[in-house]
């Protein structure tokens, strides 16, 4: 089946330490997004890529870092300098405007 | 700063009724629209898009766009329990991938 795989689903991390959210597409969609989701909030978004080996910041990019070595995949780094981390991340691909979304990773600092 | 604005309700509707979401934008060059629902601990899936002013219907779901008002709704009949959700709507204005506006969201409950 065509779509977006995010891991892990959910992920615990201790302040300080860096981690990496997979996201892997089969839908051969060029553009690929993630964005950060808060409760109650609407899709703030980090950072984009339209082609392969570039990549584009968004509105809150700082404190993440992202690379697109692969049309199919897009990791997304939360390292130490992102000082609020706990949220909900979701990964998307696109066809202009129509996105598709992972499923999301829940990541917890503790 | 482009803008998407939705009321974050509750919005509660009785099963059987029309539920009505409003969304409206700041950004006059925005050329399309999109609804998303998402359930709680899921992640958004695109319910109906809509570019030309009018309405388009699909199934119990109708869209509408004013753009003279800078509106868009998303009418939902004989509303479901299944229905209860957060309905997210955006607004693309073009330009590349970050050319996507969200709103919060409004959280739709349908009373059985």
């Amino acid at each position: 089946d065509g779509g977006i795989t995010q891991s892990p689903k959910y992920l615990f991390r201790k302040e300080g330490q860096n981690v990496t959210l997979s996201c892997e597409q089969n839908l051969n969609h060029d553009a690929m997004y993630w964005y950060r989701q808060d409760p109650g909030q609407g899709l703030r978004l980090i950072y984009y890529s339209q082609i392969v080996n570039d990549f584009q910041k968004g509105d809150i990019a700082e404190g993440y870092s992202v690379s697109r070595e692969k049309k199919e995949s897009f990791p997304l780094t939360v390292t130490s300098a992102q000082k609020n981390p706990t949220a909900f991340y979701l990964c998307a691909s696109s066809i202009i405007g129509e996105l598709f979304f992972g499923e999301g990773s829940r990541l917890t600092v503790l | 700063q482009k803008e998407v604005e939705q009321n974050s309700g509750p919005l509660s509707v009785p099963e059987g009724a029309i539920a009505s979401l409003n969304c409206t934008y700041s950004d006059r060059g925005s050329q399309s629209f999109f609804w998303y629902r998402q359930y709680s601990g899921k992640s958004p899936e695109l319910i109906m898009f809509i570019y030309s002013n009018g309405d388009k219907e699909d199934g119990r779901f109708t869209a509408q766009l004013n753009k003279a008002s800078q509106y868009v709704s998303l009418l939902i009949r004989d509303s479901q329990p299944s229905d209860s959700a957060t309905y997210l709507c955006a607004a693309y204005s073009g330009g590349g991938a970050d050319g996507l506006t969200f709103g919060k969201g409004t959280h739709l409950i349908i009373q059985p």
